[in-house]
């Protein structure tokens, strides 16, 4: 089965900084990637599909970029309701793999 | 307005067995894929299960397999997941989530699964 590896494991940064979170699949699976913010206490939430496209509703300051087995989810400016865990998963096929998450805090 | 609401859960001793279920309403249940994801306490997202439209596709994570069925009636509109041979590893919050073909758009609330003696 692949595995989906995210790094780092939690952050700490600014407000209006930028943060990049990076999910490595060890095979590919082209761009059948999506990336998930959960805040604490709630569900999770889609924020990203097919590896860079931006859900409805999702602010423009979220990104996502990558294919094959590189991929990274970026907060251009982090703002305080920014604070999550979030999640990649894979969904080419069984099993939908998600990453171990990426909890992101204000410094 | 999607709908999910899960229910069933609760307490159950090492062994036992409970079966969860998810009301869907404000779409076309028998259009989608559904999923079955879990949350230990504390922890990550783990996808448990996924049976498409029809009920003709199912798959099941290597933790439950064997354990675990998932299965649907899309005349009620409605998923379920019956989990057998339950252990202390299984303790987890469910969501019920729709499977749009690019990942789960929609979650339900979930509900708590406790195994414990």
């Amino acid at each position: 089965d692949i595995q989906m590896t995210q790094s780092p494991s939690s952050l700490s940064a600014s407000v209006g900084d930028r943060v990049t979170i990076t999910c490595r699949a060890s095979q590919g699976i082209r761009n059948y990637l999506a990336w998930y913010q959960q805040k604490p206490g709630e569900v999770p939430k889609l924020l990203i599909y097919a590896a860079s496209t931006l859900q409805l509703g999702v602010p423009s300051r979220f990104s996502g970029s990558g294919s094959g087995t590189d991929f990274t989810l970026t907060i251009s400016s982090l703002q305080p309701e920014d604070v999550a865990t979030y999640y990649c998963q894979k969904y080419d096929s069984a099993p939908r793999t998600f990453g171990q998450g990426t909890k992101v805090e204000i410094k | 307005e999607v709908q999910l609401v899960e229910s069933g859960g609760g307490l159950v001793q090492p062994g036992g067995s409970l079966r969860l279920s998810c009301a869907a309403s404000g779409f076309t249940f028998s259009s989608y894929t559904m999923d079955w994801v879990r949350q230990a306490p504390g922890k990550g997202l783990e996808w448990v299960s996924d049976i498409s439209s029809s009920g003709s596709a199912i798959y099941y994570a290597d933790s439950v397999k064997g354990r675990f069925t998932i299965s649907r009636d899309n005349a009620k509109n409605s998923l379920y997941l019956r989990m057998n041979s339950l252990r202390a590893e299984d303790t987890a919050v469910y969501y019920c989530a729709r499977d749009w073909g690019l990942g789960n758009d929609h979650w339900g609330q979930g509900i708590l699964v406790t195994v414990s003696s």
